[in-house]
């Protein structure tokens, strides 16, 4: 029973280039949770999705970052003309497909994004 | 905005002391998380708290939460070094998959 894979696990970007993050949630999971975490400091929420819908955005910069889970296939998300300053553990998170209050969320070990 | 102040930031113990680690807030969560990360890994659930004044319990380490659900501490009995990583604590109110997340304590302990 796999967990929430995310890849690469690794990413270097020259600053102007896009960086993509794909993201495959644990098996029956439709909830997808994107976070980002800089050194030294907690994670901070981005995005939440279910297939084909974006539930919940608050946590996007406004330009540059977007985000989807299509109906097949893992969620992405894309960093557009990237910056020093995108770089950062990027983390994704799956929830049950009936998420409800209290529901427990699981994560994967994230994709490390270095700018240069 | 909700925001979940962790304290101490930094713990550097030896082997077989006791520690708490604080989780604060000005907010009322529904439900609170603990969760433990080492280095170049995502973060692992240590336990879930949702009813205030709950105290779960798991092997050394004591789960506390406020009885205003604002607040929790996480207790370690006689810190081994594999206890070593960032605990982080998380609130959600709405599911525990958006949450807003403390910036963690790291801990160290020394053999």
């Amino acid at each position: 029973n796999a967990g929430v894979m995310q890849n690469p696990r690794h990413l270097v970007r020259r600053r102007g280039q896009e960086a993509r993050l794909r993201c495959s949630p644990m098996k029956g999971h439709s909830h997808v949770y994107w976070y980002r975490q800089l050194p030294e400091e907690g994670l901070k929420f981005m995005v939440y999705l279910q297939k084909e819908n974006i539930i919940d955005e608050s946590g996007m910069p406004k330009e540059r970052f977007s985000a989807e889970f299509p109906k097949e296939g893992p969620s992405i998300l894309r960093i557009q003309q990237v910056v020093r300053g995108d770089s950062a553990a990027y983390f994704c998170a799956s929830s049950l497909r009936t998420a409800f209050l209290n529901t427990e969320a699981f994560f994967g070990q994230g994709t490390r994004l270095t700018v240069v | 905005t909700q925001l979940l102040e962790q304290s101490p930031q930094f713990l550097s113990i030896q082997e077989g002391e006791n520690l708490t680690v604080y989780c604060n807030s000005s907010s009322v969560f529904s439900s609170l998380q603990w969760y433990r990360q080492e280095p170049g890994e995502g973060p692992v659930l240590l336990v879930t708290v949702v009813t205030g004044g709950e105290v779960k319990k798991l092997k050394r380490l004591t789960f506390q939460f406020g009885d205003a659900r604002k607040d929790s501490s996480l207790h370690i009995t006689a810190a081994q070094p594999g206890d070593t990583g960032l605990y982080l604590c998380a609130g959600s109110n709405t599911n525990a998959g958006k949450s807003t997340f403390g910036d963690g304590t790291t801990l160290t302990v020394k053999p």
